[in-house]
């Protein structure tokens, strides 16, 4: 299958300061990325939708000018948690969708490793 | 809007038997995906197996299979001959089709393989 990446695999950070993730899908263009959260013990929660050259989609509840996304190319998009705090510390994931597979309707998404947050 | 529910928190299961991981969902929606995921302590998620709404017969890969019951709305997982490498935590998820949606996730289920 595709293969997406994930940049750092996790990260240290202290209160008040940014940190940015980057998500690459590495063999494959992806017009659309998506940016999930996942605390301790939970499940995945959508965070925003990514769109290669346009604004992204926030989620209700998720603060746009603290998570700022920025979907610069086909490849690449970045999720910046500016002046983060102890309650921002998460498993951030993100997944690339690949386009259409030979099964109708179906598109193939890909997540990348995940990056672990940790701000103290 | 989509929901999906994992009754079981937590399941434990003894080697090279088989377990079922309950999956219900709840969706408006005509067309439809359901997943299962893998996710080890790592926390990558490791993608298992896929079942279209229209798909007639159950999915099956390798060891995994998908109970799916329409009428139910319910989609269990069922892995056979449980190995040691199967303890994970194992997610329930369902994307909206056709293309470009992103996926919403079930709870999840703690499974626990004993020697």
């Amino acid at each position: 299958g595709a293969v997406v990446s994930q940049h750092p695999s996790w990260v240290i950070c202290k209160s008040g300061t940014s940190v940015k993730i980057e998500c690459r899908s590495l063999d494959f263009q992806a017009t659309t990325m998506f940016w999930y959260r996942q605390f301790p013990k939970q499940s995945l929660m959508l965070m925003a939708t990514s769109n290669e050259g346009s604004k992204a989609t926030y989620e209700q509840g998720v603060e746009k000018d603290k998570f700022l996304i920025n979907h610069a190319s086909l490849t690449l998009s970045t999720l910046t948690v500016t002046s983060a705090h102890p309650e921002d510390s998460s498993f951030y994931i993100c997944s690339a969708r690949a386009g259409t597979s030979g099964s109708p309707f179906v598109d193939e998404q890909y997540f990348g490793p995940g990056t672990r947050l940790t701000v103290t | 809007a989509q929901k999906i529910t994992q009754t079981q928190p937590g399941m434990f299961v003894q080697e090279k038997e088989a377990v079922t991981l309950d999956c219900t969902y709840d969706t408006s929606d005509q067309s439809y995906g359901l997943f299962w995921y893998k996710q080890p302590s790592s926390g990558e998620m490791i993608f298992l197996i896929y079942q279209g709404s229209y798909d007639e017969q159950n999915a099956t890969e390798g060891r995994y299979s998908l109970n799916f019951q329409k009428a139910r709305k319910s989609a269990n997982l069922v892995i056979s001959a449980s190995q040691l490498g199967d303890s994970a935590m194992y997610f329930c998820a369902m994307r909206e089709l056709p293309y470009g949606q992103n996926f919403v996730f079930g709870p999840g289920t703690r499974l626990s393989v004993l020697p």
